[in-house]
């Protein structure tokens, strides 16, 4: 199994560019999410979905979109980046929607905006 | 919403020495997880708490959950250079919804 698989790893953008950071996991993992990490903010999270074609928001979600069309896909889109949007992206999935069990971190996606 | 507050922000510790760092919830958390990152990775699970006054133990680590189920700590003996990261604490509880939001975490540093 790979586990959580995110693409690309870094990318630079300017501002007003869209883009589209990619998440899939092949654990079947009903509970998928976006996280941002900024220094000495820790891990805020941006939407979470609890199963294909269920989203919802978290702490952070404006300016960012999410579906979840599949199990497997959870994509997190920026429509017109700005740069306070530069930030360590990460993105988790876990078996269940309870919240009881492990969160499976994928390696992130470095993103700098200019 | 709810609030999940961590404390040191970062400590450093010479080698062999003992580390705590705790976690604080606003509200009653049904439950409680641990995640360590390492320099330039991403969180892994450590371990969870969900009963209250729970205590686990994994080698040098021992993990807490408070009473009343809002406090929680991670308490390292005798730190080794391969603790060297960053340790999160994140909860969630029926008023959160799905949304498990995490503590701001600790960066701990181990010189030799």
């Amino acid at each position: 199994n790979a586990g959580v698989t995110q693409t690309p790893k870094f990318q630079v953008l300017k501002t007003g560019q869209s883009m589209t950071l990619q998440c899939a996991q092949d654990m079947n993992h009903e509970y998928m999410s976006w996280y941002r990490q900024d220094p000495g903010m820790g891990l805020r999270l941006i939407h979470y979905s609890v199963g294909a074609g269920i989203t919802d928001q978290g702490e952070v979600p404006n300016g960012y979109n999410v579906s979840r069309s599949t199990t497997e896909d959870f994509p997190l889109r920026l429509l017109s980046a700005a740069p306070s949007q530069t930030s360590v992206y990460f993105c988790a999935s876990s078996y269940s929607r309870s919240l009881n069990q492990p969160q499976h971190f994928g390696d992130g996606t470095r993103l700098s905006i200019l | 919403g709810q609030q999940v507050m961590q404390i040191p922000q970062y400590q450093h510790v010479q080698e062999g020495e003992d580390f705590t760092t705790y976690c604080n919830s606003s509200t009653t958390l049904s439950n409680i997880q641990w995640y360590k990152q390492r320099p330039g990775g991403h969180p892994v699970f450590l371990i969870q708490l969900v009963k209250s006054g729970e205590v686990k133990k994994q080698k040098r680590l021992t993990f807490q959950f408070g009473e009343a189920k809002k406090n929680s700590s991670l308490h390292i003996t005798a730190t080794q250079t391969t603790d060297v990261g960053t340790y999160f604490c994140a909860g969630s509880n029926s008023n959160s919804g799905y949304a498990l939001n995490f503590g701001k975490g600790t960066s701990l540093l181990v010189t030799p």
